[in-house]
């Protein structure tokens, strides 16, 4: 069975950085591309970063130059790393697998999410 | 960049109701276009990808259609279990977009 647990998540100032974790479970990590999307208070989904199998990266434009995204495959974890931090992106944000049939994709589990907060 | 919209934002229906979300895309996506269910405090979940597929596991209630710009997810008959709230999601091109959601409570 599929397992997505984030941690990491914490009350960050304006400025700062933070680096979220997901740790994975379940299914062959290596092979699959992996996504962060986050949720802001009261808002829908927001997709924000995909890192595929071969390490290659891809952002939304508000966050890039901002966050990194990565993975560690000898320890099944894909990371978040968020640097010059804004109140905006005060969100939960969840990990989840990416799933492929064909020429499809898609996000076919979900970990239930870190909060992250930017606040003074 | 693709922008999804959702409608309606919010939809109150009874248990044995029939609904439906309609699913716009800014731009022709073919049938890359994916819905997911989600609840507070829980994981989202895949319910159809590629425009019509349902996901494993999803129950037979679910059904979903469209092509190009317009998509549709339609709940055949409302169980309990299936107030939450529902986006579409593109995967045509990154940023993969997803729509602000519809809210489906109980009536």
């Amino acid at each position: 069975e599929v397992e997505l647990v984030e941690s990491g998540g914490v009350v960050v100032q304006p400025g700062g950085s933070l680096k979220i974790s997901c740790a994975a479970s379940g299914f062959n990590f290596e092979d699959y591309t992996m996504h962060w999307v986050r949720q802001r208070p009261g808002k829908g989904l927001e997709w924000v970063s995909l890192i595929a199998w071969d390490g290659s990266g891809t952002y939304l434009d508000s966050v890039k130059g901002r966050f990194t995204i990565s993975r560690d495959n000898s320890r099944n974890s894909l990371y978040l790393q968020m640097h010059s931090l804004r109140s905006e992106d005060t969100a939960l944000y969840f990990c989840a697998k990416g799933g492929v049939f064909g020429a499809w994709y898609f996000l076919d589990s979900w970990g239930q999410g870190t909060l992250v907060t930017v606040s003074s | 960049d693709i922008q999804m919209t959702q409608s309606p934002s919010s939809l109150s229906a009874s248990v044995g109701d029939r609904i439906t979300i309609t699913c716009r895309a800014s731009q022709t996506i073919s049938t890359y276009l994916n819905w997911y269910q989600h609840k507070p405090g829980k994981a989202p979940g895949l319910l159809i990808y590629a425009a019509s597929t349902l996901q494993s596991g999803v129950p037979s209630r679910f059904s979903a259609s469209g092509s190009g710009t317009d998509f549709t997810l339609t709940i055949s008959s409302l169980h309990p279990e299936d107030y939450a709230t529902y986006y579409c999601q593109q995967s045509y091109s990154t940023p993969y977009s997803f729509g602000q959601g519809t809210k489906l409570d109980i009536k």
